[in-house]
């Protein structure tokens, strides 16, 4: 069974930093690539960031551009994201999820419970 | 970027009636189109992805169709544990965007 558990989130001030983990288990963590999608309370999902199964290609929404970091060990078989310069309007709910087979990397076929960031003085 | 507008915002229907559900991009996303539900406290999870294809484990009252730019998702006849909200999502184009979702309520 597919298993995604998120860590790392919590209270932070303005322009601080956070480090998301994600560790994930069930399945061959290196063949597949991952996602970060979150969801700002009352609101919809928004796309945030995404890598490919080596870690080589990565893509960012332009809102988090220059600010936060994919990355990922397949040793460990967990994908973090490293938040910095936090603001406001990044207080969501985080979520990992797992691409698809092949050609459906960026379709999310499972997805972590999600980890709360909030950012506030 | 691509925008994916959903449509109708709300959804109110009974158990047991049929939800079509819309969603319709700013140009052409091939079928590269996801469908997702949430419920509340939930992680979303994957219904349909290219356009028409079930996931694992998806009822089979759950449809989805569409080329281009306009999606549905159908649900042929509405279960209690359907009421939830409904997100569309395309991998046609950096950057992956999702719809604004569709609540489907009672």
């Amino acid at each position: 069974e597919v298993q995604l558990v998120e860590s790392g989130g919590g209270l932070v001030q303005p322009g601080g930093s956070l480090r998301l983990s994600c560790a994930a288990s069930g399945f061959t963590f290196s063949n597949y690539a991952m996602t970060w999608v979150r969801q700002a309370p009352g609101k919809g999902l928004e796309w945030v960031s995404s890598i490919s199964e080596s870690g080589g290609s990565t893509n960012y929404a332009d809102s988090v551009k220059g600010r936060f970091t994919i990355s990922r060990d397949n040793s460990k078989s967990t994908v973090f994201l490293q938040m910095n310069s936090l603001r406001a309007d990044d207080t969501a709910v985080y979520y990992c999820a797992k691409g698809g087979e092949a050609n459906l990397r960026w379709t999310f076929d499972s997805w972590g419970q999600g980890i709360l960031v909030t950012v506030s003085s | 970027e691509i925008v994916l507008t959903q449509s109708p915002a709300t959804l109110s229907l009974s158990p047991g009636e049929r939800a079509t559900l819309s969603c319709r991009a700013s140009q052409s996303v091939t079928r590269y189109l996801a469908w997702y539900q949430q419920k509340p406290g939930q992680a979303p999870r994957l219904l349909i992805y290219d356009a028409s294809n079930r996931a694992t484990g998806i009822p089979a009252r759950f449809s989805g169709s569409g080329s281009g730019t306009d999606f549905t998702l159908t649900i042929s006849s509405l279960e209690p544990e359907d009421f939830a909200v409904y997100y569309c999502q395309q991998r046609s184009n950096w950057p992956l965007t999702f719809g604004g979702g569709t609540k489907v309520e009672i």
